[in-house]
């Protein structure tokens, strides 16, 4: 079953301004992590959080972890054309730790020039 | 450049043709991984490796086949596929020894467009 979930499908900003992105799941997990992937190309792992964490940083990217709602964010800031992708979350659950990651159907980002 | 290598690229092949597709991975990894992505549908995984033996399969067709003959190579065999199982089919490759102290993070490869016709 589908565990990761992000909400909005798909988001059109201008350049310039910021992302936010969201992923819902559904059971315990020992982190959540997001990807990237560029129109058929392969997914890109962009930051991992913990579940003991709420809030990680990396570069223009700032992700948070809010275990008792079980959902996590995304942030881009200052989002730039290249910018453009869908960004999938995906959850290491305690079950199944260190063996799979499931994720959800993506949030596609398009920044306008 | 992530290290994962997948050939061929693009694939067209016939309901009724033998096919494969090849995955290497170059980052010294004990965990590889087959998902496929479909439009419109969550990544799903179909198969995983951890140290050259399979410990996952995830209710796939048995027209898809595995290969794993040593842990930085994976290969997909497909036979008699239906025009359904046309996706992009992504091989990836985990550190399964570090998942515990940093996270299971997956390298994907570029992935092998198929279509079945």
């Amino acid at each position: 079953s589908q565990q990761g979930e992000e909400d909005p499908q798909a988001l059109s900003i201008q350049e310039g301004e910021n992302a936010t992105m969201n992923c819902s799941y559904k059971t315990s997990i020992n982190n959540l992590q997001w990807y990237r992937q560029n129109s058929g190309r392969g997914l890109v792992h962009l930051i991992l959080i913990r579940s003991n964490e709420r809030e990680k940083h990396s570069g223009r990217l700032r992700v948070t972890l809010d275990t008792s709602k079980k959902s996590s964010s995304l942030l881009i800031t200052a989002s730039r054309a290249a910018d453009t992708a869908s960004y999938f979350c995906a959850t290491d659950d305690s079950e199944t730790s260190g063996s799979r990651l499931t994720f959800g159907e993506g949030t596609q980002l398009t920044v306008n020039p | 450049e992530t290290g994962v290598t997948q050939t061929p690229r693009h694939l067209v092949m016939g309901m009724t043709n033998k096919k494969s597709l090849k995955c290497e991975q170059h980052l010294g990894h004990n965990a590889m991984y087959w998902y496929k992505q479909s439009a419109k549908k969550p990544l799903e995984l179909m198969f995983v490796y951890n140290f050259k033996e399979q410990t996952e399969n995830n209710s796939v067709p048995s027209r898809f086949s595995p290969e794993c003959p040593n842990s930085s190579h994976l290969f997909l065999h497909l036979h008699t596929l239906q025009p359904e199982d046309s996706a992009l089919y992504l091989c990836a490759s985990s550190d399964l020894s570090r998942a515990d102290f940093s996270g299971n993070t997956i390298y994907f490869g570029e992935g092998s467009w198929l279509t079945v016709v």
